[in-house]
């Protein structure tokens, strides 16, 4: 399966703290992208990292893409109760169809 | 980025009937949509790839004479969820893609808020 999957399936941190999850798939891909899900809600676009691209920062994020690994980080720094939701990674293998992991629910508390 | 507006947002219909899904790009030209389902603390699984002015193209396991996608202009994609049965109760969610807005890699997709599906 292309799907990416994620580590953890779920995350309780403190306010202030950072969060890391990661996210492995299996095949090449063409870029590897972030969401973020809010509980109900739609997808947020959070970052894209092409496959000849190593790290990207936006703001409190940073994301890290080892392809000899076939994996990719995302790291919230300081984090606020306003993190709490669910990240997925999503890899695009070819065209502009993403394949979602499944995801990892942060819980920020105050 | 782009603005992207599903309707209704939650719905719930009596198992046989059809329910028709709205996804409306409000700001931007959608050259291509997709449609996604989602079931309870799960991830989004991609139901089928629609391009404007043509027929939609689904994923294995997905019954296309089940789910009817038109995508009839660059704005509105619609979802139909023939005969409706307790099993396709979910959260459909689309997402729109085209040329990029400034700033914004091409390959970003928009989402909608999604619509939440009971059938009784």
């Amino acid at each position: 399966s292309q799907q990416g999957e994620e580590d953890p399936q779920a995350l309780s941190i403190q306010e202030g703290e950072n969060a890391t999850m990661n996210c492995s798939y299996k095949t090449s891909i063409n870029n590897l992208q972030w969401y973020r899900q809010n509980s109900g809600r739609g997808l947020v676009h959070l970052i894209l990292i092409r496959s000849n691209e190593r790290e990207k920062h936006s703001g409190r994020l940073r994301v890290t893409l080892d392809t000899s690994k076939k994996s990719s980080s995302l790291l919230i720094t300081a984090s606020r109760a306003a993190d709490t939701a669910s990240y997925f990674c999503a890899i695009v293998a070819a065209g502009n169809k993403l394949t979602f992991g499944g995801g990892t629910r942060v819980l920020v508390k105050p | 980025g782009a603005v992207v507006s599903q309707h209704p947002s939650w719905v719930i219909c009596k198992s046989g009937t059809s329910v028709k899904i709205e996804c409306r790009s409000l700001d931007f030209q959608a050259t291509t949509m997709f449609w996604y389902r989602q079931f309870p603390k799960q991830s989004l699984m991609l139901m089928a790839t629609s391009n404007e002015g043509s027929k939609a193209t689904y994923e294995q396991g997905v019954e296309k004479d089940k789910f009817l996608i038109n995508h009839a202009s660059l704005t509105l994609s619609t979802l139909t969820v023939t005969s409706a049965h307790p099993e396709d109760s979910s959260f459909y969610i689309c997402s729109v893609a085209g040329r990029g807005f400034e700033g914004a890699p091409q390959e970003t997709q928009y989402f909608g808020p999604g619509t939440r599906l009971l059938v009784l």
